[in-house]
């Protein structure tokens, strides 16, 4: 059964303060692995797919990269307005794609 | 920028009636889905529709639930008897490709609240 793993469940980092946010995946025949951002209330706003193990992504302050079993979103020196729920997604040989239960970033000025 | 737009934002229902959330994709796209997040857990897949009709749909999506695109932009999620457990935010979305192909968009949902 495909499945999606996020860690850690929270985060609190101070401005400036770069970390990670790990997906863990497993699914049969990865086609694309999703980054999300989501703010209390709102939709999820696409920020990434990956395709293949080795592939990164870059946009502003956060990098996306892949693994045959996990990915990573970089944060590089966080600002306040970084903070929501990050969202990872996995699409394997169906129409659907599987969420993870997300990581709640909080970035204290 | 494009976006996929949704109504009504917020819907209270009395349990058993019927409940239609609409949704207008992004005009070029081809795939349309809806998904829910009920509070506090993960989003959900509940069906894809491509060519004017479902192309997959998910354990949640039994009798109750319909989907329709009655004309050439607007996609319909319709309720035909709320539940309790119905409440949740529904979220819209579409895409160019079949999903893991490309990007895709979600609107800012319909928070749905069944009495």
């Amino acid at each position: 059964e495909d499945q999606v793993t996020q860690s850690p469940e929270a985060l609190r980092l101070q401005e400036g303060e770069s970390s990670s946010l790990n997906c863990s995946y497993t699914v049969s025949g990865l086609r694309g692995l999703f980054w999300y951002r989501q703010d209390p209330g709102k939709g999820p706003e696409f920020l990434f797919t990956l395709y293949s193990a080795g592939e990164e992504k870059e946009k502003e302050r956060l990098k996306a990269t892949l693994t045959k079993k996990e990915s990573f979103l970089h944060i590089t020196a966080p600002k306040p307005e970084d903070s929501a729920t990050y969202l990872c997604a996995v699409h394997g040989g169906t129409d659907k794609l599987i969420f993870g239960t997300g990581t709640r970033l909080q970035v204290f000025p | 920028e494009p976006e996929v737009t949704q109504t009504p934002s917020h819907q209270v229902t009395q349990m058993g009636q019927e409940v239609i959330l609409r949704c207008v994709p992004i005009s070029n796209h081809l795939y349309f889905y809806w998904y829910r997040q009920i509070l506090g857990q993960k989003v959900e897949f509940l069906v894809s529709f491509y060519n004017n009709e479902i192309s997959e749909k998910s354990e949640i999506f039994d009798d109750q639930f319909s989907v329709e695109r009655p004309d050439g932009s607007n996609f319909t999620l319709k309720i035909r008897s709320t539940k309790l457990e119905d409440s949740a935010m529904y979220f819209c979305a579409s895409s160019v490709w079949l999903a893991g192909v490309g990007e895709l968009f979600f609107g800012e949902g319909s928070r749905l609240t069944v009495l």
